[in-house]
């Protein structure tokens, strides 16, 4: 199995801009998780995902945060506008509830800078 | 729901010495337990975890934890360091019914030669 696929792993954009970050987790994988990690805040969920279905959104900081999962091998979150504040790691992670109760595989981040 | 406590965000050991990570955890349901290590540069990964039955669990790169209820306990341990294992070390505890975990802070093991 691959494992959990981020892109781009870094990307350095200025402030205002529209950012998109893509995730393909393992493929049978049910649920899917967004997590930010700084070094203020250390590792927050944003959203997850049970079969492709937003099920809790409660740590998306704002309304320019938006995340979505057209189909179940592929989901992308988007900074619209974005801010320093936003500079940050972002991690996804899925898992399955039929091949391990809860455990999550991590991809390997994105570190996004805003200038 | 369920709460994460790590006791320490940083801890130091000589290369060769034991590690004790501590972890406390509240659940209002029989939880699901989990270590997970994150090097530098890289996402996490799992260590070890707990589901159900033998609550002494072994993981990894030679770490085990052992499940302590009355404690509500999960402490991490390694009975010699090595200077691979320096990284952050994240505990975190899953409802059974639930799909998201809730993770501790994180505590940086250092290891000095």
């Amino acid at each position: 199995d691959a494992g959990v696929i981020q892109s781009p792993r870094h990307e350095v954009t200025e402030m205002g801009q529209e950012v998109t970050l893509r995730c393909k987790p393992i493929s049978g994988h049910d649920y899917l998780f967004w997590y930010r990690q700084t070094m203020m805040r250390g590792l927050e969920l944003l959203i997850y995902f049970n079969n492709n279905v937003p099920i809790d959104d409660s740590g998306m900081p704002e309304d320019r945060f938006s995340a979505k999962m057209p189909n179940a091998s592929f989901s992308t979150l988007k900074i619209q506008p974005s801010e320093p504040r936003d500079s940050a790691v972002y991690f996804c992670a899925s898992s399955s509830r039929d091949r391990g109760p809860h455990e999550q595989y991590f991809g390997p981040g994105t570190r996004l800078t805003v200038t | 729901a369920q709460s994460v406590t790590q006791l320490g965000s940083h801890v130091s050991v000589s290369e060769g010495a034991l590690v004790l990570l501590r972890c406390n955890y509240s659940s209002s349901v029989p939880p699901y337990l989990f270590w997970y290590v994150q090097y530098p540069n890289q996402g996490l990964q799992l260590l070890l975890k707990y589901t159900t039955g033998a609550t002494l669990v072994k993981g990894i790169n030679g770490f085990e934890a052992e499940f302590k209820k009355s404690e509500t306990s999960f402490h991490l341990t390694k009975p010699s360091a090595h200077m691979s294992d320096a990284a952050e070390y994240f505990c975190a505890v899953s409802a059974t019914n639930a799909g998201k975990s809730t993770f501790g802070d994180g505590t940086t093991l250092t290891v000095k030669p």
